[in-house]
């Protein structure tokens, strides 16, 4: 399995420019998440999913978009960029269910954007 | 307001030393995370603690959670310059949603 998978590693985006960060998990997870962080700092929830179709907003959802159309995938959309989305986006994963009550969330590697 | 505050922010420490960083949230949870990160990387489960009282070790590393006083705690001994990282707790208020509120972390520096 390869786990949570996102790409690109690293962007550079021109203020007001859109792009969307993709995020893909293999391990059949029905609970997806977006975080950012900002630096020096934890990370803040800016949507989740708890499947496929079903979307609702974190702490900081204002500037950005998402859709869940199947399991695997989670896309996190920006439009309009600004320098304030300047951050490292992390795509998470988790299974709560029976016999799961860990619920352990796991992290993609992470998208670096740089808005200038 | 749901919110997770850890101290220290940094910590310096010799190598062979213990330390403990700690780890206050703001309301009710029954399930907290502690979790590392290494500079420019992702976040690597290390701890799942579910219960009062829960204690958890690996290694040099061992985490606690007191849901009475809203309380974890990772303790850390004889420190190694491995263990050197970001350290970050993040606790389940609603568990409709699992949504996790993480603290701001703590750089720890292991010096040799």
């Amino acid at each position: 399995n390869a786990g949570v998978t996102q790409t690109p590693k690293f962007r550079i985006l021109k203020i007001g420019q859109s792009m969307t960060l993709q995020c893909t998990q293999d391990m059949n997870h029905n609970y997806m998440y977006w975080y950012r962080q900002d630096p020096g700092m934890g990370l803040k929830l800016i949507y989740y999913s708890v499947g496929a179709g079903i979307t609702d907003k974190g702490e900081v959802p204002n500037g950005y978009n998402v859709s869940r159309s199947t399991t695997e995938d989670f896309p996190l959309r920006l439009e309009l960029a600004a320098p304030s989305q300047t951050s490292v986006y992390f795509c998470a994963s988790s299974y709560p269910g029976l016999g799961s009550p860990y619920n352990e969330q796991f992290f993609g590697p992470g998208t670096r954007l740089t808005v200038l | 307001e749901l919110k997770v505050e850890q101290n220290p922010l940094f910590l310096s420490m010799q190598e062979g030393k213990n330390y403990t960083i700690y780890c206050n949230y703001s309301t009710t949870s029954d399930r907290l995370y502690w979790y590392r990160q290494d500079p420019g990387k992702s976040l690597e489960s290390l701890f799942v603690l579910l219960s009062n009282g829960a204690v958890k070790q690996e290694g040099r590393l061992m985490a606690s959670l007191d849901t009475k006083a809203r309380l974890s705690t990772l303790h850390i001994t004889a420190a190694v310059h491995d263990l050197s990282a970001t350290y970050f707790c993040a606790v389940v208020f609603n568990f409709g949603n699992e949504k996790l509120t993480f603290g701001t972390g703590t750089r720890l520096t292991i010096i040799p």
